[in-house]
């Protein structure tokens, strides 16, 4: 069956660094694929997306980066700030409903 | 504030019990989506309307159903509770099945 992982569970980034998060799928077929951000006590917050016909997009501050060779998703933050410390999910979709990895947790030190 | 209304915030209730959690979509969104969050399994897609009807259906349990009313605002109904039933649950909208989720703050269901 089809899954979203993420590679660690934790990231602890120094404040002002840029911060990686990353994501494994195995459906080959999804199209679509999102990152969302969860803050305690919150429900998930919708970052940036990117469609299978791209391989990257930038948002601010953000960039999504897509392998479909080696079905890889990324989420690049520049200058992680603290209000970035949250849990990140990878969302993929397919047949109208979203599929999440199991989340990564960044924590940003001062 | 994604504009996606939860009630109640918390919801305290013994095993065996029947609760209602409701969900009032951004002002437009046709599609309501339902889903768990617990510890050990993450964020779970439970199940989605759009426009009144159901449209997809993920790892909802049998005692779990939904509805969406004409207002568009949906209901979650959870029967004969059980402990594992504990976990957040979080509504989502929006305006085509096709786009971007806006989720609501959960409801933090309580099993004791």
């Amino acid at each position: 069956g089809e899954s979203v992982g993420l590679h660690l569970p934790t990231l602890s980034v120094q404040e002002g660094d840029n911060s990686i998060i990353n994501c494994a799928y195995s459906n080959s077929a999804s199209d679509y694929f999102i990152w969302y951000k969860q803050e305690s006590g919150k429900g998930p917050q919708f970052i940036i997306d990117i469609r299978s016909n791209m391989d990257k997009r930038q948002g601010q501050r953000v960039t999504v980066l897509l392998n479909k060779t080696v079905k890889h998703l990324s989420l690049q933050i520049a200058a992680t700030q603290p209000g970035d410390s949250a849990v990140y999910f990878c969302a993929e979709k397919g047949d109208y409903k979203l599929s999440f990895g199991a989340g990564t947790t960044v924590t940003v030190r001062a | 504030d994604s504009g996606v209304t939860q009630t109640p915030k918390h919801l305290i209730t013994a095993t065996g019990q029947r609760v209602t959690l409701r969900c009032s979509p951004r002002s437009g969104d046709l599609s309501v989506y339902w889903y768990q969050q617990s510890l050990d399994q993450g964020l779970q897609f439970l199940i989605q309307y759009y426009n009144g009807e159901e449209r997809a259906k993920g790892n909802i349990l049998e005692r779990f159903s939904a509805q969406q009313f004409p207002d568009l605002h949906s209901e979650l109904n959870l029967s004969s509770l059980e402990l594992g039933d504990s976990a957040l649950y979080f509504c989502a909208s929006s305006a085509r099945t096709d786009n971007e989720q806006f989720f609501g703050p959960g409801t933090r269901l309580t099993v004791l």
